[in-house]
């Protein structure tokens, strides 16, 4: 069994507040982190692929970087806002095909308005 | 635009039923996914299609069967469905170029086995 981990559970902010929180993964074997945000009874939404140690990638005020050489990825919310309530999943590849893709089991965040 | 579809959204069935889940996306994908959604446990794979014509088994295949009917279309067969199997189901897509890469998820089907 192969553990991503993800933290906090879940976590409650007030409007306005900028958040983070961390998906940890092997440091060993490791392809790409990806990064998912899921509303409650919709799709799970991709927000970022990341391959590189050291990268960063943003998307409006939601942004996300990556340590591969001591497994983990962080995302941040600046600014929180009640739509970004939902749960984020992050999912760590080890190499291709399917069978080497492993998910974290979701922070949920809820932005208190 | 469509995206993945699936069908039913949500099922009730006795053990022993079988049932089919049904998908479909229209983003002219090579790789299609079958996972399932426990409490507690991250989204873990049954079974994919890297292409047309090809399937191959996940981490929780046993129980369940599939079947890649067209580019297009992924079915998930439960032929004797048991307690175990109650879960949400969720089928995606991914233009895999040789990797994973980014999944394109449907809506899900909620699933309960009496």
């Amino acid at each position: 069994i192969l553990n991503v981990e993800q933290s906090p559970q879940s976590l409650h902010v007030q409007e306005g507040d900028s958040t983070n929180f961390t998906c940890s993964f092997p440091s060993s074997n490791f392809y790409a982190l990806h990064w998912y945000r899921w509303e409650t009874a919709k799709s799970p939404e991709a927000l970022f692929v990341m391959t590189l140690n050291g990268d960063e990638k943003k998307k409006g005020r939601i942004s996300a970087t990556l340590n591969t050489k001591e497994g983990y990825s962080y995302l941040y919310i600046k600014g929180s806002q009640p739509e970004d309530s939902a749960t984020y999943l992050c999912a760590y590849e080890r190499g291709t095909g399917a069978n080497n893709l492993f998910f974290g089991t979701g922070t949920r965040l809820t932005v208190i308005p | 635009n469509a995206g993945v579809t699936q069908t039913p959204k949500f099922q009730v069935l006795k053990t022993g039923q079988s049932m089919t889940l049904q998908c479909a996306q229209d983003m002219n994908h090579n790789s299609m996914y079958w996972y399932r959604q426990d409490p507690g446990m991250g989204l873990r794979l049954i079974y994919y299609s890297a292409s047309e014509g090809t399937t191959d088994k996940g981490e929780v295949p046993n129980g369940y069967n599939v079947s890649r009917l067209n580019k297009r279309e992924f079915s998930l067969r439960l032929e004797s469905a048991a307690p175990s199997q109650t879960s949400v189901y969720f089928c995606a897509s991914s233009d895999s170029g040789g990797y994973t890469g980014e999944l394109f998820f449907g809506e899900g089907s909620r699933l309960t086995v009496l």
